[in-house]
C-alpha cells in the first residue's frame, strides 16, 4: 500500500539553485518524515513534522505540512551538488501502530 | 556508536537456498524493522519489533521469518529463496515504536539466481 508520493520523480537543478519536492499522502497522519538516500546507503533521517506543525526548519532544509490538502514539500535551498541523492517522504498514519509508509522517493541531481 | 550494522553487504543465493541477514543495534533501541528496497517501489516492510521476544508481521511478510531474543538483534531469515526474493534489504532501529525518526543501516543487497 504506497500512502506517500513525492513528485517530481526526478529533479534535475544547478548548484546554487532552489530544490522543491512534493509529497501527497491519502489518509490521516500522526507525523510526516523525510529521509535522504545517497546512492548504494542506508536512508538518512531530515526532518519529522507532526500533524499540528504546519512548517519546520533544519538549516537548508524547510519543510512545510498540509493536512488539509495532504500534502508536504521539502524545500532545499541553496543546492550543492552533495545534495545529489533520492529523497523519500514517510507517514506514520494514524492507527498503524507507528510504522512508516515510505513513498517512491524523488531522485536529486545537483550539478556543478 | 556503530549504529545500524547490517552484514553481509552482498549475497547471491540459488533458489530454494535459506540465509540469515543479520542486523545489530547499539543505541538500545526499542523498535526494529525491516525493509525490502526494490526499483520504483520505495521502501516496504517486512516484519518489525516493539521488544525483545516481540515480532510481527508489516507489509510483506510472506517468505521471511524474524526473531528478537535480544534487544541489540533483529535477524531476518529468508527460508527458501525465491527470485522475487532479489532486493537491497534495510534494517532500521528507532528508540520507540511511532513519531520517532528512524535510524537505517546501509543494507544487504541480496541476488537469487
Amino acid at each position: 500500500s504506497q500512502q506517500g508520493e513525492e513528485d517530481p520523480q526526478a529533479l534535475s537543478i544547478q548548484e546554487g539553485e532552489n530544490a522543491t519536492m512534493n509529497c501527497s499522502y491519502k489518509t490521516s497522519i500522526n507525523n510526516l518524515q523525510w529521509y535522504r538516500q545517497n546512492s548504494g546507503r542506508g536512508l538518512v533521517h531530515l526532518i519529522l513534522i507532526r500533524s499540528n506543525e504546519r512548517e519546520k526548519h533544519s538549516g537548508r532544509l524547510r519543510v512545510t505540512l498540509d493536512t488539509s490538502k495532504k500534502s508536504s514539500s521539502l524545500l532545499i535551498t541553496a543546492s550543492r551538488a552533495a545534495d545529489t541523492a533520492s529523497y523519500f517522504c514517510a507517514t506514520d498514519v494514524r492507527g498503524s501502530q507507528g510504522n512508516l509508509i515510505f513513498g517512491k522517493g524523488t531522485k536529486l541531481s545537483v550539478k556543478p | 556508536n556503530a549504529g545500524v550494522t547490517q552484514t553481509p553487504k552482498f549475497q547471491v543465493l540459488k533458489t530454494g537456498q535459506s540465509m540469515t541477514l543479520q542486523c545489530a543495534q547499539d543505541m538500545n533501541h526499542e523498535y526494529m524493522s525491516w525493509y525490502r528496497q526494490d526499483p520504483g517501489m520505495g521502501l516496504r516492510l517486512i516484519h518489525y519489533s516493539v521488544g525483545a521476544g516481540i515480532t510481527d508481521q508489516g507489509e510483506v511478510p510472506n517468505g521471511y521469518n524474524v526473531s528478537r531474543s535480544t534487544t541489540e538483534d533483529f535477524p531476518l531469515r529468508l527460508l527458501s529463496a525465491a527470485p522475487s526474493q532479489t532486493s537491497v534489504y534495510f534494517c532500521a532501529s528507532s528508540v520507540r515504536q511511532g513519531h520517532q525518526p528512524q535510524h537505517f543501516g546501509d543494507g544487504t543487497r541480496l541476488s537469487i539466481l
